[in-house]
């Protein structure tokens, strides 16, 4: 298996523009995760989805971002309008199994820059 | 609150020496805790996965140790390699939290030549 993919891997916006991140889960697994990394605050769980449904989305900052599960193999998250706080590298993860036991399998990143 | 704390924040070694990372957590109820290597640039990778039953856990040159009742881990690393240079990040998770789970920010370790 190719592993969790996520796209882009880079991309650099003007504040107030939109930015879609997109991630394709490992195939089988049942969970999936969005997570923002910064050196201050370390990996944190922004939302996350069971059988493409949003179990927890406590973790995202304000109503500029959303995330959706279209399906079992396909998930974005958005930020609309972006500012430059929201600079961060996000993260894509998926598990399959047991709630809070299975391994969590994290994609490469996608690194945003907002200027 | 749950926390993870780790230490140090940041460490260097020779290449061939041992280290070990330490891990302090005040989540509860304990479900499992696990630890991460993650490379620049690149995604977290699990090492370890433990539960409150074991207290000892090796994968390869990797030793990971849990003290449920001092709520302590260590992460040992034997006869480093370059490319153990990385970010080390202890994660613990609560029974009954979901699947939210309680970051560490990370044991940098950079191995010289």
């Amino acid at each position: 298996d190719a592993g969790v993919i996520q796209s882009p891997r880079h991309e650099v916006t003007e504040m107030g523009q939109e930015v879609t991140l997109r991630c394709k889960p490992i195939s089988g697994h049942n969970s999936l995760f969005w997570y923002r990394q910064t050196m201050m605050r370390g990996l944190e769980l922004l939302i996350y989805f069971n059988n493409n449904v949003p179990i927890d989305d406590s973790g995202m900052p304000e109503d500029r971002f959303s995330a959706k599960m279209p399906n079992a193999s396909f998930s974005t998250l958005k930020i609309q309008p972006s500012e430059p706080r929201d600079s961060a590298v996000y993260f894509c993860a998926s598990r399959w199994g047991q709630e809070n036991t299975g391994e969590l399998f994290f994609g490469e990143g996608s690194r945003l820059t907002v200027l | 609150k749950n926390q993870v704390e780790q230490s140090p924040q940041s460490l260097i070694i020779l290449e061939g020496k041992n280290c070990t990372l330490q891990c302090n957590y005040t989540v509860s109820p304990f479900s499992n805790l696990r630890w991460y290597k993650q490379d620049t640039g690149r995604g977290p990778v699990s090492l370890t996965i433990m539960t409150f039953s074991e207290n000892t856990k090796s994968n390869g040159r990797y030793t990971a140790t849990l003290d449920a009742d001092t709520k302590q881990s260590s992460l040992h690393i034997t006869a480093s390699q370059l490319s153990d240079s990385a970010s080390y990040i202890c994660v613990v998770s609560a029974r009954g939290s979901g699947d939210k789970l309680t970051f560490g920010t990370g044991t940098r370790l950079a191995v010289r030549p």
